[in-house]
């Protein structure tokens, strides 16, 4: 029974570039929610996705965007990268869309920006 | 403002001692879960609280919700080496408007002396 995967483990960008990490949900799992945690702090909720539409965001400005696929695995876009978006990115799963139901993480992506 | 505080922040115990962490909202709690992370990696489920005054307990660790208080605390009995990491309490909170996603508070770290 695979859990929550997420690629790429880590990622090294520059300002300005965009970034697309992924994320396959726990089988049986069909919302998809992403996190940011930088060093020191715990995550800071971004968006989830159900059904293949955001239902709930977060604080976080329009260069963050996400998608979500039929086979309900998601991606994660950043445009316009900033120093500021060095973080650990970290997706979640769970069965239908809310807070009511466990959520599952994976590993994350570390993704350090120069 | 940190809505959801934990205390404390770091935790040196001995081996084979209980520890008690604590999670106190500012907001009211619809939900309450608590995971551990070891450093860098992805956060393991341990429990999820929902009804006030709620408690749950898997092999050596309980936690307890006192929804009156907007607070959860976890305890650890006869504390082992494999119990070292971050323990994260995250709540399902709302402020009046809807839904904000998941909340996490910064973390307690723990560390078990041999």
């Amino acid at each position: 029974d695979a859990g929550v995967t997420q690629s790429p483990t880590h990622l090294i960008k520059t300002r300005g570039q965009q970034v697309t990490l992924r994320c396959s949900p726990k089988s049986g799992h069909d919302t998809v929610s992403w996190y940011q945690q930088a060093l020191g702090q715990g995550p800071q909720f971004i968006f989830q996705y159900y059904e293949e539409e955001e239902r709930q965001r977060g604080n976080f400005p329009d260069r963050f965007s996400g998608h979500q696929f039929p086979n309900y695995s998601s991606e994660l876009n950043v445009n316009a990268l900033l120093l500021g978006d060095s973080a650990l990115y970290l997706c979640a799963s769970s069965l239908g869309q809310g807070w009511n139901q466990p959520q599952h993480f994976g590993d994350g992506t570390r993704l350090s920006i120069l | 403002s940190q809505e959801l505080e934990q205390s404390p922040q770091s935790l040196i115990v001995q081996e084979g001692k209980n520890l008690t962490i604590n999670c106190t909202s500012s907001k009211t709690l619809y939900g309450l879960y608590w995971y551990k992370q070891k450093y860098g990696e992805g956060l393991i489920f341990l429990m999820m609280l929902q009804k006030g005054g709620e408690e749950k307990s898997h092999e050596k660790i309980t936690a307890k919700l006192d929804e009156k208080k907007q607070q959860s605390s976890l305890h650890i009995t006869a504390s082992q080496p494999s119990h070292a990491g971050i323990y994260l309490c995250g709540a399902d909170v709302y402020s009046g408007g809807g839904a904000d996603g998941l909340t996490f508070g910064k973390g307690t770290h723990l560390i078990i002396q041999p």
